[in-house]
């Protein structure tokens, strides 16, 4: 059973980044892919994200290209999400989930949610 | 990119009523279609994949159809624990999208 442990909840100010970890154990990390979809306050999810572990390809949603960077180190089964210029916006739970293949597919499993607050 | 619309937005019904939430993508998308349950203060679940194959441990009231681009979640003989938002989710490539979300509550 595979399990995604996300680090903790974050308050940042605006104009500042943040980098959220997601840690995968229990399963084959590199036999996935790992995503980042976000809610904001009230709001649907929405994809931010993903990459493939095992080639370390990351793929973005159009409006994050450039404002958010995806890896994944295989040595210690981790995912990482960095966003940077973080404005009121970018205030939301941020799950990882991730896939049983090395591809996009539905997501099997899903993180507990970090929660990023960003505010003066 | 692909969009993808569901609707309705939020519905009421009795319980032990049949309820329909239908999902349309922008373009072709074959079967490549998911959907969640989310309660509220959780992450989602996953419920149904391939637009009609039922994850394990699933109740079986739940039942998915369409292909292409129409897609519909069902919920036969709907209960009290099925209160919650339900989201589609596209993902033959990327970048992935989700629909809106339809909240589903008990008359």
């Amino acid at each position: 059973q595979v399990q995604l442990v996300q680090s903790g909840a974050e308050v940042k100010k605006p104009g500042s980044s943040v980098k959220v970890s997601c840690k995968a154990s229990g399963g084959y990390f590199s036999g996935s892919s790992i995503s980042w979809v976000r809610q904001a306050p009230g709001q649907g999810l929405e994809w931010v994200g993903g990459v493939i572990p095992i080639s370390g390809k990351a793929d973005y949603a159009q409006k994050f290209q450039g404002r958010v960077t995806i890896t994944a180190d295989k040595s210690t089964t981790t995912a990482f999400m960095e966003v940077g210029s973080l404005n009121s916006e970018d205030t939301a739970m941020y799950y990882c989930a991730s896939t049983t293949g090395s591809y996009y597919n539905w997501f099997d499993y899903w993180g507990q949610g970090t929660l990023v607050i960003v505010s003066a | 990119d692909v969009q993808m619309t569901q609707s309705p937005s939020s519905l009421s019904a009795s319980v032990g009523d049949t309820v329909t939430i239908t999902c349309r993508a922008s373009q072709f998308i074959s079967n490549f279609l998911a959907w969640y349950q989310q309660k509220p203060g959780g992450p989602p679940r996953l419920l149904i994949y391939a637009a009609s194959t039922l994850q394990s441990g699933v109740p079986s009231r739940f039942s998915g159809g369409g292909s292409g681009t129409h897609f519909s979640l069902t919920i036969s003989s709907l209960q009290p624990d099925d209160v919650a938002t339900y989201y589609c989710h596209k993902y033959n490539s990327a970048p992935l999208a989700f629909g809106g979300g339809t909240k589903v509550e008990i008359k």
